[in-house]
């Protein structure tokens, strides 16, 4: 119930191309999904946030789709830059607290 | 993330020695929160605390671990009578405490028990 599964794993792109990840959960009582960007060394940062009761947020090169019924969620990073190579992880929590983290992906953008 | 500040950055301890991680939250956050990430794994929730309470402990291992958040001063997390299963990178995040507001996470220390 508290899970959030994530794939894939690692994911090689070309430069220009789309990224896209995906996550799933269990636990209907989340009501905040953010997606953080760590890069290596450092702590991960919030890149994009979605609630439920929409079903997509776009912020610049980056947009979250929300399927409710489906309990997915997936970050779409458009014109995939090499600045853009991080490990990606989606989350969940209920009140924005206690973050439940997914797997996390590793994203190389190939120049 | 130069909001929330965490030292030391790198620790190194034997087994059997306390390790003790500090967290300073960002400004005017009274809320505060310890993960851990094991390499190439994601981030396991430890314990949520506010200024001298625990709130959430339910990630915690029932031994060795504890946590505090002193009304003055920063958080601690502390690790008794480390092992090698310790080695990790632990990361705290703080908050404003409002509903749906975001956690700013720190750079985290990086504990490696030889």
């Amino acid at each position: 119930q508290q899970q959030v599964k994530q794939s894939p794993q690692s994911l090689i792109v070309q430069k220009g191309g789309i990224s896209i990840i995906n996550c799933a959960y269990e636990n209907t009582a989340f009501d905040y999904f953010p997606w953080y960007q760590q890069f290596p060394g450092k702590g991960p940062a919030l890149l994009i946030a979605i609630r439920p009761d929409v079903s997509e947020k776009k912020e610049g090169r980056f947009t979250i789709s929300f399927n409710k019924s489906a309990k997915q969620f997936s970050l779409h990073i458009m014109d995939s830059q090499p600045g853009d190579s991080a490990t990606y992880f989606c989350a969940a929590s209920w009140g924005a607290q206690k973050l439940v983290f997914g797997q996390g992906t590793r994203l190389t953008i190939n120049p | 993330n130069a909001g929330v500040m965490q030292n030391p950055r790198h620790l190194v301890r034997r087994r059997g020695q306390e390790a003790r991680l500090r967290c300073s939250p960002m400004k005017g956050h009274s809320h505060v929160y310890w993960y851990r990430q094991l390499p190439e794994e994601g981030l396991k929730f430890m314990v949520y605390l506010q200024k001298e309470n625990i709130i959430d402990e339910s990630g915690m291992p029932k031994e060795r671990f504890s946590a505090e958040f002193p009304k003055e001063g920063p958080s601690i997390l502390r690790i008794q009578q480390v092992v090698r299963g310790d080695s990790a990178a632990y990361f705290c995040a703080s908050s404003p405490g409002v509903s749906n507001s975001p956690l700013h996470f720190g750079n985290g220390t990086r504990l490696t028990v030889t």
